[in-house]
């Protein structure tokens, strides 16, 4: 199946501050989604992005399909941006059979 | 608007014993999806459907079984609890993977095996 790698792991900032997560995958896929998982447990899904650019008020995120990899922009962050991000796409890059996870990364917004 | 519902959210088990994880939708999806995270993991894929009486094994499969009866709901099955299966469990549903649909969890299930 395809892997999924997402840096940094961890991250700590101030409240306020900007920060891009990354995510690189091994093989072409037609699928790529973000998700927020919250101090909670709760999973959020963020953005669905095969490719190109969307923003959704201070999040936006790319894709470069061509270079496998995603990244998902943060601006002003807030405490209640802490939790874990987690890139997702399809197990065998294409079809209906679930998503493949990475790791994710562990964000702290500290106030 | 229940989303999609998972019971119990917690359970402890001796190894050995089995149980199920009840899993609900309410929103007419025809995909359903059991993961698993284990601490500081991403999620792995236990088994999807596509609809009602269709399954397929994901990425970690052993030890767990599932059908789909109807539309709505899909249970996981747990048989001779394992150590190994303590983990946290999601249920997840969509209309489609692809073409931008949303994917719905539910809250998780934790389930220690002891």
């Amino acid at each position: 199946g395809i892997q999924v790698e997402q840096s940094p792991p961890d991250l700590i900032l101030q409240e306020g501050a900007n920060s891009t997560l990354r995510c690189n995958f091994s093989d072409s896929v037609n699928n790529l989604q973000w998700f927020h998982q919250n101090p909670w447990g709760q999973l959020i899904n963020l953005f669905y992005i095969p490719s190109g650019t969307k923003q959704n008020g201070r999040l936006s995120a790319t894709t470069v399909a061509t270079e496998r990899y995603s990244l998902l922009y943060i601006s002003s962050s807030q405490t209640t941006d802490s939790g874990v991000y987690f890139c997702a796409v399809p197990v065998r890059g294409g079809g209906a059979d679930g998503l493949t996870f990475g790791k994710g990364t562990h964000l702290i917004i500290q106030p | 608007n229940a989303g999609v519902t998972q019971t119990p959210k917690f359970r402890i088990l001796k190894i050995g014993q089995s149980m199920t994880l009840q899993c609900t939708q309410d929103m007419n999806h025809n995909y359903m999806y059991w993961y698993r995270q284990d601490p500081g993991m991403g999620l792995k894929l236990i088994y999807y459907s596509v609809g009602a009486g269709i399954t397929d094994k994901g990425e970690v499969p052993n030890g767990y079984n599932v059908s789909r009866s109807t539309t709505e709901d899909f249970p996981l099955r747990l048989e001779l609890a394992a150590p190994s299966q303590t983990s946290v469990y999601f249920c997840a549903s969509s209309f489609r993977q692809g073409s931008g649909n949303t994917i719905y969890f539910g809250e998780g299930s934790w389930l220690t095996v002891v």
